[in-house]
């Protein structure tokens, strides 16, 4: 089935640092989303993208959908303590029936 | 609008025994999913439920079994308890589980199996 590649599977900043991500797959999608997951939570929707090319900001983070509609990026501008987290992408395929399909995540840690 | 709940949050089981796991939807949701979380793994989707029928369904023994009620709320069991079966186990919930539509997580259940 669909995979969704993100790597490396850890990364380390400095505080005040930007950082980015990627999220690749060898298919097409028709939507990408960004979750947050603090430690001993459950993941939280950062940003939904919906057309290729698309550029969407949150505050510090912005993410876009890749114009081959098989990637994603995210990044975070000056970095602080609280962004330490899981980060994970996640997309639908192409298809009527697909279903949501999620990267292994990117553990972030923020050096003060 | 309150958000997904799951309960409990924490759970400790021995080997060989069943578990249960709750998760109540954001109202007006219709499709529940579930999932399992272990370190390095990432989330393995165990299953989707809408309108009390089972849509979609990972890849894991029959051990793990699920719900929907009327009312949307969902159950996850998980009999004859294996060790490796410890994990936090996520829920989440979207209008209606179709392309495009966004699922919100709850806080899950850690579940650790002595």
């Amino acid at each position: 089935g669909q995979q969704l590649n993100q790597s490396p599977q850890s990364m380390f900043i400095q505080e005040g640092e930007d950082v980015s991500m990627n999220c690749t797959s060898s298919s097409i999608f028709n939507t990408w989303l960004w979750y947050k997951q603090d430690p001993g939570e459950g993941p939280v929707l950062l940003i939904a993208l919906y057309k290729a090319g698309e550029l969407t900001s949150n505050g510090r983070l912005t993410a876009q959908f890749g114009i081959t509609r098989k990637d994603s990026f995210l990044n975070i501008s000056a970095s602080i303590p609280s962004d330490v987290g899981i980060y994970f992408c996640a997309g639908f395929p192409t298809g009527a029936n697909s279903k949501l399909t999620f990267g292994k995540g990117i553990t972030l840690s923020v050096r003060p | 609008k309150a958000g997904v709940t799951q309960t409990p949050r924490y759970l400790i089981k021995t080997r060989g025994q069943q578990v249960t796991l709750s998760c109540s939807p954001i109202s007006g949701h219709r499709s529940v999913s579930w999932y399992q979380q272990t370190p390095g793994q990432g989330l393995q989707f165990l299953f989707e439920y809408f309108s009390e029928t089972q849509r979609n369904k990972g890849n894991f023994p029959g051990r793990f079994s699920g719900r929907q009620f009327s009312n949307s709320r969902s159950e996850m069991n998980v009999s004859t308890l294996e060790l490796g079966d410890s994990a936090l186990y996520l829920c989440a919930s979207s209008l209606r589980g179709v392309q495009g539509d966004i699922q919100y997580f709850g806080a899950g259940t850690r579940l650790s199996v002595l």
